[in-house]
């Protein structure tokens, strides 16, 4: 069974500074999924960014960067130029590729993200 | 239309209630789940339906009923419970085997008293 390990419960930062969010995992599968996920207190689960296990380059989606080191079962968030808006829990978590036309996400524990004006 | 849509928004209900939560999506997705979340802790799953068929049923309790009408509707019919079953019930759907493609409902907000 897969696993997800969020180790930090919770993090904070200055607005406009850098935050990076840990994360690790443990699979024996060599093709994946891994995502972060932004909770708010409006409840809603809001994709963050996404990282196909084959692709060497690491993705980025405006001022969110992740460090994707697959030798090590590593997978960071970096949050860059941290706005009041960041502030939330995040999610860490991990699918299965192929097999099946559904997917199981399987969650760390999460890390609340406090940004202080 | 890019949402997934959850009624209600709160919900009370006694041990001995029958009440429903509704999810309903319009992006073609195939695959529809419900997860319960309890504060400050991660979603976990309970039912995965995939092409209006349950393919996953996480050992949850009977009182806990799924029911999948059409490709766009995912029903939680609950009877009985118990106040530990208070929590978040978040329903999302995607793509399938395609990466990313989950979408969230805001949730439904459950008290049992």
């Amino acid at each position: 069974a897969q696993t997800v390990t969020q180790s930090q419960p919770e993090m904070s930062v200055q607005e406009a500074e850098t935050v990076t969010l840990s994360c690790t995992y443990d699979t024996s599968e060599s093709d994946y999924y891994l995502f972060w996920y932004k909770q708010p207190p409006s409840r809603q689960m809001i994709l963050v960014i996404r990282q196909e296990a084959y692709k060497q380059q690491n993705a980025t989606e405006n001022r969110f960067s992740v460090n994707f080191q697959k030798a090590a079962k590593s997978f960071s968030l970096k949050i860059s130029d941290s706005q009041l808006g960041d502030a939330a829990m995040y999610f860490c978590a991990y699918r299965n590729a192929g097999g099946t036309s559904y997917g199981k996400l399987t969650f760390g524990q999460g890390t609340i993200l406090t940004v202080h004006p | 239309d890019t949402e997934v849509t959850q009624t209600p928004k709160h919900l009370v209900m006694g041990m001995t209630n029958k009440k429903s939560l509704k999810c309903e999506q319009h992006m073609g997705h195939r695959a529809m789940y419900w997860y319960k979340q309890k504060a400050k802790k991660p979603p976990e799953l309970m039912f995965v339906y995939s092409y209006e068929k349950l393919s996953i049923n996480e050992s949850v309790p009977s009182r806990f009923s799924p029911e999948c009408p059409n490709s766009s509707l995912l029903n939680l019919h609950l009877h009985a419970l118990q106040p530990e079953d208070s929590a978040l019930y978040l329903c999302a759907s995607s793509l399938g085997i395609l990466p990313g493609g989950y979408t969230f409902g805001s949730g439904t907000r459950l008290t049992v008293v």
